[in-house]
C-alpha cells in the first residue's frame, strides 16, 4: 500500500521560505511511473496544485508561482521536496504531497497534509 | 487556465436520497480528463472517479460520474451517512495548471 507522508515546519515567517518533504513508502519514486506532486488547500477550503517532480529531476510549476517555487528530488531516501521563497500570509495552507500518472494528472495517493501558517 | 465552478455550494439532504453534483468547465476539458473526490473533515480528498465516468478502485457503485465538453455531474443513488462531505472536481485535460472546483458541501438534513 503507498504512503506518503509530508514533513516539515508549521510556522514559518514572513518572507522567508517555506521547506517541507514528503516521504513515499509502498513503492519506488524511481519506478517512473508516477509524477509527484505539491497541492494546497486554502482555509476557505479551495484547492490549488503546485507543481510536479519525476524521479528524473524534470519538473512542472504552477505557472502562477513558477518565480518563487523549486522542487527536488532524493530516490536514495525515496522523498521529494518543496521549496517557496518569499512567502507572505497568502500562503498560509494545508500542503499535501500526491501521486499522479505523467499521461493522466489525477491524484489516487495523498499525504494526509501539514498545516503551515505563516506568521512573525 | 481552466476554470471549474460545482454548484450547489451546499445541498441539505437525508440518507437514501439521491443526488447529482454539477461541474462546469469555462473551456473544453480534453478527452474528458475530470475527476472527483471526497473530503472528509481533516482528511486528504479521495479519489472518487477519473476520465469522467471510471471508478476508482474501492469506490462502491453508488457513485457516478458523467459528461463530456464542459458539463459534468457526479451521482450519488443512495446516500449513505458516509458520503456527507464536501466533494471536488478537478479538470487535467489542458496543460498545467491542473485546476480544482470550489467544491460542493452535503450536509444531513
Amino acid at each position: 500500500q503507498v504512503q506518503l507522508q509530508e514533513s516539515g515546519p508549521g510556522l514559518v515567517k514572513p518572507s522567508q521560505t517555506l521547506s517541507l518533504t514528503c516521504n513515499v513508502s509502498g513503492g519506488s519514486i524511481k519506478s517512473g511511473a508516477y509524477h509527484y506532486n505539491w497541492i494546497r488547500q486554502y482555509p476557505g477550503k479551495g484547492l490549488e496544485w503546485l507543481g510536479y517532480i519525476y524521479y528524473s529531476g524534470s519538473t512542472g510549476y504552477n505557472p502562477s508561482l513558477k518565480s518563487r517555487l523549486s522542487m527536488s528530488v532524493d530516490t536514495s531516501k525515496n522523498q521529494f521536496s518543496l521549496r517557496l521563497n518569499s512567502v507572505t500570509a497568502a500562503d498560509s495552507a494545508i500542503y499535501f504531497c500526491a501521486r499522479s500518472r505523467p499521461t493522466s494528472v489525477y491524484f489516487d495517493y495523498w499525504g494526509q497534509g501539514i498545516l503551515v501558517t505563516v506568521s512573525s | 487556465e481552466i476554470v471549474l465552478t460545482q454548484s450547489p455550494g451546499t445541498l441539505s439532504l437525508s440518507p437514501g436520497e439521491r443526488v447529482t453534483l454539477s461541474c462546469r468547465a469555462s473551456q473544453i476539458v480534453n478527452n474528458n480528463f475530470l475527476a472527483w473526490y471526497q473530503q472528509k473533515p481533516g482528511q486528504a480528498p479521495t479519489l472518487l472517479i477519473s476520465g469522467a465516468s471510471r471508478r476508482a478502485t474501492g469506490i462502491p457503485d453508488r457513485f457516478s460520474g458523467s459528461g463530456s465538453g464542459t458539463d459534468f455531474t457526479l451521482t450519488i443513488s443512495r446516500l449513505e451517512p458516509e458520503d456527507f462531505a464536501v466533494y471536488f472536481c478537478q479538470q487535467y485535460g489542458s496543460a498545467p495548471p491542473y485546476t480544482f472546483g470550489q467544491g460542493t458541501k452535503l450536509e444531513i438534513k
